[in-house]
């Protein structure tokens, strides 16, 4: 069965410095990836999105995100992180076929030390 | 961009009782809506996949008598908790794909159910 993993639980940064979250899928063929955050009570925001091209992908809010195929990721990354990126991250995946249900990683708690 | 709105954004009730939840597609209008629940510190996990005008279609494990589904329009689903018991306090979340869309899913901000 097709699965979503986001290794890391909790990341905790500095301002300014940077960050890479990890997602890695198991599926047979390229998944539709997905990258989301969630504030404290809130929905779900979209940041990026993959279907297909150009593997490195740019969202909102100055996050990109890179898919690998031979490594089966597609990790989330933001060269210089602001006290505001404080969130959950939620990596998905959508699978050919699926009727776009997604399938949410476990998520990873950004934390921002000033 | 696409909005999607859910209504209560929270709810306390007793045991017993039943809640529904809307959740509302406020400038699209979306045959396809889906339902999350996720519980404290963990993922979001799909409930059912809502289609109008027909009949919801629910994950394994889901208790389609329990979690009432109804997509009456293209632009309103709602979600019934019956007999609402404490086990059921989680926070809901729905998604809307527009109609003839890209397949982008928009979420809502929410409901936060609290069973006493």
């Amino acid at each position: 069965a097709q699965s979503v993993t986001q290794p890391d639980i909790h990341i905790t940064v500095s301002e300014g410095a940077s960050l890479e979250l990890r997602c890695n899928y198991s599926y047979g063929a390229t998944p539709y990836l997905f990258w989301y955050v969630q504030s404290p009570g809130q929905g779900l925001q979209l940041l990026l999105k993959y279907f297909s091209g150009d593997t490195l992908v740019q969202g909102i809010k100055g996050f990109e995100a890179e898919f690998k195929r031979s490594q089966s990721s597609f990790n989330l990354r933001k060269p210089s992180v602001h006290w505001s990126d404080a969130a959950e991250y939620f990596c998905a995946v959508a699978f050919t076929g699926g009727g776009n249900k997604l399938t949410f990683g476990t998520g990873t708690q950004l934390k921002v030390e000033l | 961009g696409a909005v999607v709105s859910q209504h209560p954004s929270r709810v306390i009730c007793k045991s017993g009782t039943s809640v529904k939840i809307e959740c509302r597609s406020l400038d699209f209008q979306a045959t396809t809506m889906f339902w999350y629940r996720q519980f404290p510190k963990q993922s979001l996990m799909l409930m059912a996949t809502s289609n109008e005008g027909s009949k919801a279609t629910y994950e394994q494990g889901v208790e389609k008598d329990k979690f009432l589904i109804n997509h009456a329009s293209l632009t309103l689903s709602t979600l019934t908790v019956t007999s609402a018991h404490p086990e059921d306090s989680s926070f809901y979340i729905c998604s809307a794909r527009p109609s003839g869309g890209t397949g982008e899913l928009f979420f809502g901000e929410g409901s936060r159910l609290t069973v006493l």
